[in-house]
């Protein structure tokens, strides 16, 4: 099972907004509502930001949001603020695999 | 609140064995489906292991199957992953996360992760 698509690093100024892309197939991205989207900072507990492609868990920031659009689900932050660096990987339910799949990561600087 | 803590990593010479343990507090642990993810240094996640919240069935990744063997004592609000025959491919850092939805990779609550290292 391949990982799901993301670009390595997407930077933003403070304020700004920023996607990010998350490329699967029609066996996972394209055809089921259940992507996930988790930040990670190091040596902390990773955080669910979005679930079932555009759900915020309660907690998370508005600021963050979520889409798909055929095999291609992305997260937008807006307002970029500097705590919002770290690492962020999407999540997607798979038809052909047990286990789900992991996107490949995007780092995200604030510059 | 839900707090996941996961313990037992460390250093380990390839071959050898590990078990790691995450105790669980917060939320009715019986009532959820639990995960082990990694994550290798500088690379991206792997969903290592899922069990459901009657300890049946248990479901491993490609990677892990046959040298893994994930366990919950629900009496102890705990998750445990025993590995052996470690190889360097399986240091990383692990989590152990709550999966509020049957074999759906959304994973509401991690643990700060354990870091496995195998080397000799």
């Amino acid at each position: 099972q391949s990982a799901l698509t993301q670009p390595a690093s997407v930077s933003g100024s403070p304020g700004q907004s920023i996607t990010i892309s998350c490329t699967g197939t029609t066996s996972d991205v394209g055809d089921y509502n259940y992507v996930s989207w988790y930040q990670l900072h190091p040596g902390r507990a990773p955080k669910l930001i979005i679930f079932d492609v555009s759900n915020r868990p309660s907690g998370v920031s508005h600021r963050f949001s979520g889409s798909k659009s055929g095999n291609t689900a992305s997260l937008t932050i807006s307002g970029l603020q500097p705590e919002d660096e770290g690492d962020y990987y999407c999540s997607s339910y798979t038809s052909t695999n047990t286990l789900g799949v992991f996107g490949t990561g995007t780092k995200v600087t604030v510059v | 609140q839900v707090q996941l803590v996961d313990t037992g990593g460390g250093l380990v010479k390839p071959g050898g064995s590990l078990r790691l343990s995450c105790a669980a507090s917060g939320f009715t642990f019986s009532d959820y489906y639990m995960s082990w993810i990694r994550q290798v240094p500088g690379k991206g996640l792997e969903w290592v292991s899922y069990i459901s919240s009657s300890g049946s069935p248990i479901y491993y990744a490609d990677s892990v199957k046959g040298r893994f063997t994930a366990s919950r004592d629900d009496t102890k609000n705990s998750l445990y992953l025993q590995m052996n025959s470690l190889s360097a491919e399986d240091t990383a850092v692990y989590y152990c996360a709550r999966s509020p939805h049957r074999l759906v990779p959304t994973f509401d609550y991690w643990g700060q992760g354990t870091l496995v290292t195998v080397s000799s």
